[in-house]
């Protein structure tokens, strides 16, 4: 099992380009979650899905927009990249009704934006 | 106010010795949990361990066991006989409530352990 995938590992983008973020995950779990990581801030949370279908906001959704494309597959899409979303980004999914519904996270996105 | 705190932002320690890595949270849901996760300098982020509210018993995985003083509010990562492959940036987090498909978690800002020889 690979776990949770994300591509790109890095991407240089110019202000107000345009990229997708892709996430893959192989554990058959129902949720999905994009937080992102910036120095001395820890991770917080852009978008989220509960289940297949279902997305929803999290505490840094602006100039993002998420798409569940399959149980499996759950994107993030810059659409005018800004220098503030510069940033490591990371991919989670969890099985929600478990005991612990621990989350497991891909290797991260470094995104740097000039 | 922050939800999780992690007052120490840098830890030393020598090879063979335990460390403490403090963690308070502030939460009014009686149905919680509490994980830490490693961050290695290779960026990954790394599930060491999880203590629920009601659970009864600290949490104990390996060399990592978690000191959950619930009515403190602390939830501190204890790991005995540091090794060199110790050294990384360690998270402490929480979801609050149980059973409800996408709580996110939420992050502390992180502790640095740095381990020598």
């Amino acid at each position: 099992n690979a776990g949770v995938t994300q591509t790109p590992k890095f991407q240089v983008l110019k202000t107000g380009q345009s990229m997708t973020l892709q996430c893959a995950q192989d554990m058959n779990h129902n949720s999905m979650y994009w937080y992102r990581q910036d120095p001395g801030m820890g991770l917080r949370l852009i978008y989220y899905s509960a289940s297949e279908g279902t997305t929803d906001k999290g505490e840094v959704p602006n100039g993002y927009n998420v798409s569940r494309l399959n149980k499996r597959e759950f994107s993030l899409r810059l659409e005018s990249a800004a220098p503030s979303q510069t940033s490591v980004y990371f991919c989670a999914s969890s099985e929600p009704g478990t005991s612990q519904e621990t989350q497991y996270f891909g290797p991260g996105t470094r995104l740097l934006v000039l | 106010a922050q939800k999780i705190t992690q007052t120490q932002p840098g830890m030393f320690v020598q090879e063979k010795e335990a460390v403490t890595l403090d963690c308070t949270y502030d939460t009014s849901d009686p149905s919680y949990g509490l994980f830490w996760y490693k961050q290695p300098s290779s960026g990954e982020m790394i599930f060491l361990i999880y203590q629920g509210s009601y659970d009864q018993q600290n949490a104990t995985e390996g060399r990592y066991s978690l000191n959950f003083q619930k009515a403190r509010k602390s939830a501190n990562l204890v790991i005995s006989a540091s090794q060199l492959g110790d050294s990384a940036m360690y998270f402490c987090a929480m979801r609050e409530g149980q059973d409800q498909a996408g709580t996110a978690l939420i992050f502390g800002k992180g502790t640095t352990l740095s381990v020598s020889s």
